[in-house]
């Protein structure tokens, strides 16, 4: 199995509302990686988790809570969003040795996000 | 400057042509990948490579670690091709492994 699953593909939700992004991976990776992509933009580095620990957050507001439950799982929970949030949050996760140097990383299909 | 330039930003090709797309970058990396993402998908890899040249069916790329460059060429090109190609590099500095991304290269390949 070398897939990342992200569910779901799809998502519509209000400002008020409360919801998650969900990404499974079963290649034993220790390394997964939340990002937010724009139209006709590469992708921008949300959250990195390393051994289920949450290593790098690059200043992304709190209306976005990651969470790493085990090895194989990693969540975003949304909450009181803004139109502005709307774009495609990809996941992607890597073997996590002494070194990630030379480890090929795995995307999902990403979860179409928008607010309204 | 960003850290990963690549060209051309936009190709149109015909079916049959050989293409090339290139990507040059600044930081000493370890490793450089070339992905793949077709309109509003998710990003597949082709390829992952620290050195020399690598081929995977019609698709071959290529990468000098000296001169900070690489390229990406599709041969016999097909209207299944579109897609945005993007160059992304591990740095060698610095932790977690994060790719840095080029700004993709977007690919038409009229039948």
């Amino acid at each position: 199995d070398t897939e990342v699953t992200q569910t779901p593909k799809h998502l519509v939700m209000g400002m008020t509302n409360k919801k998650s992004l969900k990404c499974e991976q079963h290649m034993g990776h220790r390394a997964m990686y939340w990002y937010k992509q724009k139209a006709k933009k590469p992708p921008e580095l949300m959250f990195v988790y390393s051994y289920e620990k949450l290593s790098i957050n690059e200043s992304v507001p709190s209306r976005f809570s990651p969470e790493c439950p085990n090895s194989s799982l990693l969540n975003l929970h949304l909450h009181a969003l803004q139109p502005e949030d709307s774009a495609l949050y990809l996941c992607a996760s890597r073997y996590r040795g002494l070194t990630l140097r030379d480890t090929e990383a795995f995307f999902g299909q990403g979860t179409r996000l928008t607010v309204v | 400057k960003n850290e990963v330039e690549q060209s051309p930003q936009n190709l149109t090709a015909q079916e049959g042509e050989f293409i090339t797309i290139n990507c040059s970058y600044s930081v000493g990396i370890s490793a450089l990948h070339w992905l793949q993402q077709h309109p509003g998908g998710g990003i597949v890899s082709l390829f992952m490579l620290s050195s020399g040249k690598k081929k995977h069916g019609r698709l071959i790329a290529t990468i000098n670690i000296q001169e900070k460059h690489s390229s990406l060429h599709i041969t016999a090109s097909h209207p299944r091709d579109s897609a945005v190609y993007i160059c992304a590099v591990i740095p060698r500095r610095g932790s977690q492994g994060n790719l840095i991304f080029g700004k993709g290269t977007k690919l038409s390949v009229k039948p």
